[in-house]
């Protein structure tokens, strides 16, 4: 069965540091890999999402994330936090194939910026 | 466009009780799909649909039908409340049913207290 772990429920960063959001998947598959952002009291919104072709994904707001398939990882980063980028942020996979209807979620990582 | 709009933004049920929670969406896609989160947990995928007239179980489906008669709608009920699903609903839709590749447009969220 595929899975996404997000390492770390809440991360704080001051503004202007690095953001790095990390995500491990599990499938025995080749994956497909998202990143959606939700604001608070707001549906979710797609930041960027790896298909096939280049490993490294640029999204939007400046994030970028890469896929690494030897470490079954696909961190979100951005160089530079902004006081907007404070929300909670979602890594999900699919798969192609039987049961490729459906998206998993990780449980999230709440991103905190300090001014 | 209005996109995915869900209705009631915030209802309270008392045990037993049942209800229909809205999802409307005006970009003629394809796929439709039910999400609760609950704090912790991320979103977890409750029942899906890939076009008018065909529904499919996801990782919760348990306490909620569904159904879609037309492409449009995708109507989630809760036949007899419970406390455990107290939760936030959103509802997602993609443009084809390759969710692998598709981006998800979820609706505002439903807010459901079970007293």
């Amino acid at each position: 069965a595929q899975s996404v772990t997000q390492l770390g429920s809440h991360v704080s960063v001051s503004e202007g540091a690095l953001v790095l959001l990390r995500c491990n998947y599990s499938s025995s598959v080749p994956p497909y890999l998202f990143w959606y952002v939700q604001y608070p009291n707001q549906g979710l919104q797609l930041l960027l999402k790896y298909t096939t072709g280049a490993t490294l994904v640029k999204g939007i707001n400046g994030f970028e994330a890469e896929f690494k398939k030897s470490e079954t990882s696909f961190h979100l980063t951005k160089p530079s936090a902004h006081m907007s980028d404070a929300a909670e942020y979602f890594c999900a996979v699919s798969y192609s194939g039987a049961g490729s209807y459906q998206l998993t979620f990780g449980k999230g990582t709440k991103l905190s910026v300090i001014p | 466009n209005a996109g995915v709009t869900q209705t009631p933004k915030f209802q309270v049920l008392k045990t037993g009780q049942s209800m229909t929670l809205q999802c409307a969406q005006d970009m003629n896609h394809e796929y439709m799909s039910w999400y609760r989160q609950d704090p912790g947990m991320g979103l977890r995928l409750i029942h899906y649909s890939v076009g008018a007239g065909i529904t499919d179980q996801g990782e919760v489906p348990n306490g909620y039908n569904v159904s879609r008669s037309t492409t449009e709608d995708f109507p989630l009920r809760l036949l007899s409340a419970a406390p455990s699903q107290t939760s936030v609903y959103f509802c997602a839709s993609s443009y084809s049913i390759r969710v692998n590749t598709d981006t998800q447009y979820f609706g505002p969220g439903t807010r459901l207290t079970v007293l």
